[in-house]
């Protein structure tokens, strides 16, 4: 059975920090791993995917990895704003199509 | 763009009453699914599917039912509530699920008394 799991559960830096959400998962019969933003009270918005065959992708300041190996994925924040605070959330597609969900590190950026 | 819409926002039943959940897109996607979730627990699978007349079971099927009449719509009944369905739904629909991020709506916060 797929696990996944995100370390740390909560994290608080100060404005301009570079970070790094960690995301792990048991199974690495994948069709790729995302990475979700939630803010309170709201839906979750998809900020990166990574196929099973990338080793990365980048948006903007986030850059996300891959190592399928090894079962890990990292989230790179550059430069943290204070906008940047809410709940992360990663999450792998499997070979049935079904989405596993960690439970989330909860980001707060300090001005 | 409208995506993923999602009604109610929030309801309150009683137990033994049944309601649906209702989700649409508009955005031609073929799968769709519906999770809850919970404090501690995160976002667990209900029900998915992967084109209208087809859906299947996710981690936490039981006492909720779905149907996929067209590609539209995707609703999500509960039978007869009982407190531990008290959640957050969530519902969403990707073009696919091998390269195709998943669209998620607000939710529907729902408290069973």
């Amino acid at each position: 059975k797929q696990e996944v799991t995100q370390i740390p559960a909560a994290l608080s830096v100060p404005e301009g920090e570079n970070l790094v959400l960690n995301c792990s998962f048991t199974d690495s019969a994948i069709y790729n791993l995302q990475w979700f933003r939630q803010d309170p009270g709201k839906g979750l918005t998809s900020l990166l995917l990574i196929q099973s065959s990338q080793r990365e992708q980048t948006s903007g300041r986030l850059n996300a990895s891959l190592d399928k190996s090894s079962g890990r994925s990292t989230l790179y924040i550059a430069a943290s704003q204070p906008g940047d605070s809410a709940t992360y959330l990663c999450a792998v597609t499997g070979n049935t199509g079904k989405l596993i969900f960690g439970q989330g590190t909860t980001l707060q950026v300090k001005p | 763009n409208a995506g993923v819409t999602q009604t109610p926002k929030f309801q309150v039943l009683k137990t033994g009453q049944s309601m649906t959940l209702q989700c649409a897109q508009d955005m031609n996607h073929e799968y769709m699914s519906w999770y809850r979730q919970d404090p501690g627990m995160g976002l667990r699978l209900i029900h998915y599917s992967v084109g209208a007349g087809i859906t299947d079971q996710g981690e936490v099927p039981n006492g909720y039912n779905v149907s996929r009449s067209t590609t539209e719509d995707f609703p999500l009944r509960l039978l007869s509530a009982a407190p531990s369905q008290t959640s957050v739904y969530f519902c969403a629909s990707a073009g696919g699920f091998d390269n195709q991020p998943q669209h998620f709506g607000d939710g529907t916060r729902l408290s069973i008394l």
